[in-house]
């Protein structure tokens, strides 16, 4: 099964109000990373979150992670309709060769 | 800096036929992501390279899909023979270590009829 799984699957809000997404993950990991996708676009990297810490901060995006539930999650606060778009987690394992393992995504619309 | 280039950012070809897929990454990046996108299938990594060195190729379908790393600047996806069921979005994306942030090129969208 996935390593990162978000949820929920979809989500649809008002413009101006806030969007919490959540990812649940399996295994040690060394970071955790939230990604965007616009549609028929590549992802792009919002976010990374090390596993020495619990929350950041960029700009109306925050980010926490609680490494002894193995979750994290995205808030977006004060949405707007130019954040419709497909939001990811990846984790990046623990162990040699690491790499970024995805999940599903979160499909997020922000109604104007 | 250009960010990840990869080309073409649309293919069309017919069943059987070989498709070629580019990438240059970021320079100094050392560390290359071939991954495949469709619908059913979400987003998956098929194949990446370490210093041009494949590290894990276990996401790569069947024999039928190659990659290759000539130099720190330049990659190829290929698939020979191409079948329907390859149509996707395929993506390169690099970083500065394995694990660390990916930066995605604009994707090739690949039909194959």
């Amino acid at each position: 099964s996935q390593q990162g799984e978000e949820d929920p699957q979809a989500l649809s809000i008002q413009e101006g109000e806030n969007a919490t997404m959540n990812c649940s993950y399996k295994t040690s990991i060394n970071n955790l990373q939230w990604y965007r996708q616009n549609s028929g676009r590549g992802l792009v990297h919002l976010i990374l979150i090390r596993s020495n810490e619990r929350e950041k901060h960029s700009g109306r995006l925050r980010v926490t992670l609680d490494t002894s539930k193995k979750s994290s999650s995205l808030l977006i606060t004060a949405s707007r309709a130019a954040d419709t778009a497909s939001y990811f987690c990846a984790t990046d394992l623990t162990g040699a060769n690491s790499k970024l393992t995805f999940g599903k995504g979160i499909t997020l619309s922000v109604r104007p | 800096d250009a960010g990840v280039i990869q080309s073409p950012r649309h293919e069309v070809t017919e069943m059987g036929q070989e498709v070629t897929l580019r990438c240059k990454p970021i320079s100094g990046h050392n560390s290359l992501f071939w991954y495949r996108q469709t619908m059913m299938r979400g987003l998956e990594l098929l194949i990446y390279f370490n210093n041009n060195v494949p590290i894990d190729d276990s996401g790569m379908p069947e024999d039928r899909f190659s990659a290759k790393m000539p130099n720190a600047s330049f990659s190829t996806l290929k698939i020979q023979p191409s079948e329907p069921r390859d149509s996707a979005v395929y993506f390169c994306a690099s970083s500065y270590g394995s694990g660390e942030t990916q930066y995605f090129g604009p994707g090739t969208r690949l039909l194959v009829l």
